[in-house]
């Protein structure tokens, strides 16, 4: 089981649609977490980090929740240009690296 | 330039072949990692330097790699006799100082896409 869960989707939505994926990590742990973006060929860009009480950052809002040992990313109003492959990150306790989960892949439709 | 740069992008090795990638970090950041990517998954970690010490390198899949950095800076992954399972995109990253918000942000480069052939 790989330590960082996520469904691969691909999810498909149409423009202004909500949409929301989850991120399930094993080890309890886990310090700091983030959302990346990754577009075709491209290389992975931080979205946004994850904070204890929840962070929204205009249409995109990240949650975490400890006891659950899941993070969250929401979008709302989806553009096409969304459309990319987005990764959770996951950097544990005295450790600097981050362990990636596989990405999700989100194809916003018009 | 003012992001992580590596080299070459793009790389056909035929197999058994040695290729050395290239990595030059953000100037002045501390922290330097080395992560694989295969295709439809994510980056996977490969090993980490602060400044010229390689403080992790727990993973490297086997001993036919090797990555170095000694001034601290530019950084080269080396990758010995390659083999098909090896093909992927090689992703360098850097971030600043560990005690500064700003550590926590890693940067990545746009990576060396590595082909065995």
């Amino acid at each position: 089981r790989k330590e960082v869960e996520q469904d691969p989707g691909p999810f498909n939505v149409p423009e202004g649609a909500t949409v929301a994926f989850n991120c399930t990590y094993s080890n309890s742990a886990s310090q700091s977490f983030f959302w990346y973006r990754q577009d075709c060929r491209k290389e992975p860009k931080l979205l946004m980090s994850v904070y204890s009480s929840g962070n929204e950052d205009g249409r995109f809002t990240a949650q975490l929740n400890r006891a659950s040992q899941y993070i969250s990313l929401l979008i709302r109003d989806s553009k096409l240009s969304d459309s990319a492959t987005y990764l959770c990150a996951v950097r544990y306790t005295g450790r600097r690296a981050l362990t990636f989960g596989s990405g999700t892949r989100l194809q916003v439709q018009p | 330039g003012a992001g992580v740069s590596q080299s070459p992008r793009y790389k056909v090795a035929k197999r058994g072949q040695d290729v050395a990638l290239r990595c030059d970090p953000i100037s002045g950041h501390v922290s330097l990692f080395w992560y694989q990517q295969a295709l439809g998954q994510g980056p996977e970690f490969l090993t980490y330097f602060q400044n010229e010490a390689q403080l992790d390198k727990s993973g490297l899949p086997s001993d036919r790699f090797f990555a170095e950095r000694p001034e601290g800076s530019v950084s080269t992954l080396k990758i010995q006799r390659t083999q098909q399972e090896d093909s992927a995109v090689y992703l360098c990253a850097s971030s600043g100082d560990y005690q500064g918000a700003e550590g926590n942000t890693i940067y990545f480069g746009e990576g060396s896409w590595l082909t065995v052939v």
